[in-house]
């Protein structure tokens, strides 16, 4: 089946330390996303990447890092400078041939104590 | 810039009725979809329906239609004959030209009661 995987569904990390989310699709897609969402509220971007080893920041980059070493894969590193890493981080797919799909995956529920 | 407008944080509707859930956007690229997406409490992004600016149509997928206003800049998105099933979370959300990312709204709760 093809498709977008995070892992893992729920992730506790003490304050100071960084954690990578995982973010793997199998669907050929040139784009790829991170957003972060916080209760409540709506999705807000925090890095894109349209090709391999290239990536952008978005409105909220800050304590966030990332790499595209390969198409398949876009992990996502919230650091310790991240200020409320605590969210919920949902991972997005999309082809340059289909901009009118934009495929989601599971999203990985993050909490830092 | 892109901006997606959701001005209604929560909304009800009984089973069975309709319901109208508000989005406006605001952009200067002539060319733009438009995106609705629902939330259930599981977390996961399910898409629900798009409208590319240049569509002369309104966009409709089974019991989910989109009422595009372009003028107005109005794209709300109507479910009939609701279900229990469809409380959950519904997001409005735009892309302008090419593959950029997705700018969302807040989002409404819909609560659909028997």
């Amino acid at each position: 089946d093809g498709g977008i995987t995070q892992s893992p569904k729920y992730l506790f990390r003490k304050e100071g330390q960084n954690v990578t989310l995982s973010c793997e699709q199998n669907l050929n897609h040139d784009a790829m996303y991170w957003y972060r969402q916080d209760p409540g509220q709506g999705l807000r971007l925090i890095y894109y990447s349209q090709i391999v080893n290239d990536f952008q920041k978005g409105d909220i980059a800050e304590g966030y890092s990332v790499s595209r070493e390969k198409k398949e894969s876009f992990p996502l590193t919230v650091t310790s400078a991240q200020k409320n890493p605590t969210a919920f981080y949902l991972c997005a797919s999309s082809s340059r041939e289909s901009p009118y799909e934009q495929y989601f995956g599971p999203g990985t529920r993050l909490t830092v104590t | 810039a892109q901006k997606i407008t959701q001005t209604q944080p929560g909304m009800f509707v009984q089973e069975k009725e309709a319901v109208t859930l508000d989005c406006t956007y605001d952009t200067s690229d002539p060319s733009y979809g438009l995106f609705w997406y629902k939330q259930p409490s599981s977390g996961e992004m399910i898409f629900l329906i798009y409208q590319g600016s240049y569509d002369q149509q309104n966009a409709t997928e089974g019991r989910y239609s989109l009422n595009f206003q372009k003028a107005r800049k109005s794209a709300n998105l109507v479910i009939s004959a609701s279900q229990l099933g469809d409380s959950a979370m519904y997001f409005c959300a735009m892309r302008e030209t090419g593959n950029t990312p997705l700018v969302f709204g807040k989002g409404t709760r819909l609560s659909v009661i028997a």
